[in-house]
């Protein structure tokens, strides 16, 4: 069965980074857009990236660029966020989630906490 | 930073219908499908609707979507304590990133 699994959060400094990753199962990894989704404590969903199969095509939101990198590993079935400069504002619940073409988001992951606090 | 709006609270009785509107643009509603996700208390977000008015295999029929220009919404007929959970509608914008409602919060009286 398809699964997701985010790994690589925790508590951080502000200013420091981190890499998150989400270990892909059960579906060709490769043939797959995927994306990160946020959710800050008590808030609602947020979209932060998104990468094309073979990475032929990433884009992520205006307050995660220049900081945030999104990336994969077709050979290992892992998606990256490589984090940096991180603030308060990213504290949040990190999702993975595949797209099937216009079918939409239809396999999240559980999700993984990043807390950026001094 | 939300791009579509949605009202931040619904609620009714079992049995009663509930709609969540979704107002978008020209850039994002206007011109690329809607999605809607339901996310129960500590749990991921779950796909309810695709294409705006698809239901995916295993999501009750009295979930239903809609679409018109540049708004959307979502139609929960005949209400049941277990669709006491947040709803988020969700569209890509044309200038290449995706952008969530501010989600709204469904509760049965």
């Amino acid at each position: 069965q398809v699964q997701l699994v985010e790994s690589g959060g925790g508590v951080v400094q502000p200013g420091r980074s981190l890499r998150l990753s989400c270990v892909a199962s059960g579906f060709t990894f490769s043939n797959y857009v995927i994306h990160w989704v946020r959710q800050a404590p008590g808030k609602g969903l947020e979209w932060v990236a998104v990468i094309y199969p073979d990475g032929s095509g990433k884009y992520s939101a205006d307050s995660v660029k220049g900081r945030f990198t999104i990336s994969r590993d077709d050979s290992k079935n892992t998606l990256f966020l490589h984090m940096n400069s991180l603030r308060a504002e990213d504290t949040a619940m990190y999702y993975c989630a595949r797209e099937y073409g216009d079918y939409g988001k239809d396999y999240w992951g559980q999700g993984t906490l990043v807390t950026v606090s001094s | 930073q939300s791009l579509l709006a949605q009202p931040p609270s619904a609620s009714g009785t079992p049995g009663q219908r509930v709609t969540i509107s979704c107002s978008g643009s020209s850039s994002n509603i206007g011109s690329n499908y809607v999605y809607w996700y339901q996310q129960l208390p500590g749990t991921a977000p779950k796909l309810l609707i695709y294409r705006n008015d698809q239901r995916p295999s295993g999501v009750p029929d009295r979930f239903s979507g809609s679409k018109s220009g540049t708004s959307a919404s979502l139609t929960i007929s005949g209400l049941r304590s277990e669709d006491e959970a947040d709803y988020y509608c969700e569209a890509w914008d044309d200038s290449l990133k995706g952008v969530f409602g501010g989600g709204t919060k469904v509760t049965v009286l």
